[in-house]
């Protein structure tokens, strides 16, 4: 079974100062995971996946399949980073199917 | 950017209605969509594979009589609620897969407040 797991639903910094964010999974395959974020009142929107290995708004993520994580860095955090995160799998045998972790709620403050 | 809807955002009913969701890609074509359920400050949960002219597949421990699944074209699929009740109300988010060269993505709706009196 795949499993996606979050373990801070909430993490407060500073601006400026660095943040990560833990995701962890299990799954037997070679999944693609992703991060996406939720501002408020807005939609779900895509943040950045592995297979891209891009840096988006700042953001990285590196996939360790040792460690079977995606935690998700940023090296100076701003207020506008404030929101909700998800981390998500999706499997080889699973075409489609989006496994989301419970969520980590990033708050930034001056 | 690819775009997609969802009407009503927001619908009250009284228990035992039937309530309908639409979920449309207003500039893609999407074979595949995607329904998701979401409880307060809980993470979304996939309900089913909305696939297009044929029936849709249901995730384990949801039922396919209460919420029936319709992806008539390429850029719509409906979710309908039959016979509502309380334990019903949440939030419903649509998603639609556009498939581009180099990889899937997943566009998501702003998602549907259902509250069932």
């Amino acid at each position: 079974a795949q499993r996606v797991t979050q373990p801070e639903k909430l993490l407060s910094v500073f601006k400026g100062a660095p943040v990560e964010l833990k995701c962890n999974y299990s799954y037997s395959g070679s999944p693609e995971l992703f991060w996406y974020v939720q501002y408020s009142r807005q939609r779900l929107q895509l943040l950045l996946r592995h297979i891209s290995r891009e840096s988006i708004k700042g953001f990285t993520a590196d996939l360790n399949k040792g460690e079977t994580s995606f935690h998700l860095k940023k090296p100076f955090a701003q207020e506008e980073d404030s929101a909700m995160y998800y981390c998500a799998l999706w499997g080889t045998d699973s075409w489609g199917k989006l496994q989301f972790g419970a969520g980590t709620q990033v708050v930034v403050t001056p | 950017g690819a775009v997609v809807s969802q009407h009503p955002s927001w619908v009250i009913c009284k228990s035992g209605t039937s309530v309908k969701i639409e979920c449309r890609s207003l500039d893609f074509q999407a074979t595949t969509m995607f329904w998701y359920r979401q409880f307060p400050k809980q993470s979304l949960m996939l309900m089913a594979t909305s696939n297009e002219g044929s029936k849709a597949t249901y995730e384990q421990g949801v039922e396919k009589d209460k919420f029936l699944i319709n992806h008539a074209s390429l850029t719509l699929s409906t979710l309908t609620v039959t016979s509502a009740h309380p334990e019903d109300s949440s939030f419903y988010i649509c998603s639609a897969d556009l498939e581009t060269v180099i990889y899937n993505e997943q566009f998501f709706g702003p998602g549907t407040r259902l509250t069932v009196l």
